[in-house]
């Protein structure tokens, strides 16, 4: 079955660094890949999204992923981050199919949420 | 404000009660999704409807029921409430009734059960 594995709960990174989540991804052919960023009481907004071609994908605020299919990998980048980017991000993967064989789903990461530093 | 509504914002319940949730989704859109967000599970797909029909269903419990309105509005019925069941429930919705078209979520309904 597919899954997502965010290994990290929470980071910390000071505003102007470079920010780096993390995703791996358990899958048997090419996956539809996906990060949505929820901010602190607000629904969950897509950043990106990975289908197929170019491995590297631009979203919105400035980030960016890139598909790894040796790795399993769909990590989340961002040059400089900013106060505003603190939230939690969710990797997810499209499953084909969902229970019961019905019509296929999003399959979320358990969230890392990250914290900026001033 | 990603044009999902959904109500009430807050809903505080007993066990073995029964609670409805509404979801309003953008104009023109035609799919409606919910999901469960908790501490322990994260976050989990639950159902889909399109254009009144269901689409796609998650490992949704027999206690939890939804359907979709002529309007679109959908409504997810919770009913004999469990301590476990205290989640956040969030509606999505997105133009067309493939699960990878961009799912607009609205801001949730946190529903706690005491």
């Amino acid at each position: 079955a597919q899954s997502v594995t965010q290994p990290d709960i929470h980071i910390t990174v000071s505003e102007g660094a470079s920010l780096e989540l993390r995703c791996n991804y358990s899958y048997g052919a090419t996956p539809y890949l996906f990060w949505y960023v929820q901010s602190p009481g607000q629904g969950l907004q897509l950043l990106l999204k990975y289908f197929s071609g170019d491995t590297l994908v631009q979203g919105i605020k400035g980030f960016e992923a890139e598909f790894k299919r040796s790795q399993s990998s769909f990590n989340l980048r961002k040059p400089s981050v900013h106060w505003s980017d603190a939230a939690e991000y969710f990797c997810a993967v499209g499953s084909p199919r969902g229970y019961g064989g019905s019509q296929g789903n999003l399959i979320f990461g358990k969230g890392t949420k990250l914290s900026v530093k001033p | 404000d990603s044009g999902v509504t959904q109500t009430p914002k807050h809903l505080i319940t007993a066990t073995g009660q029964r609670v409805t949730l509404r979801c309003s989704p953008r104009s023109g859109d035609l799919s409606v999704y919910w999901y469960q967000q908790s501490l322990d599970q994260g976050l989990q797909f639950l159902i889909q409807y399109y254009n009144g029909e269901e689409r796609a269903k998650g490992n949704i419990l027999e206690r939890f029921s939804a359907q979709q309105f002529p309007d679109l509005h959908s409504e997810l019925n919770l009913s004999s409430l469990e301590l476990g069941d205290s989640a956040l429930y969030f509606c999505a919705s997105s133009a067309s009734e493939q699960y990878t078209d961009t799912q607009y979520f609205g801001p949730g309904t946190r529903l706690t059960v005491l």
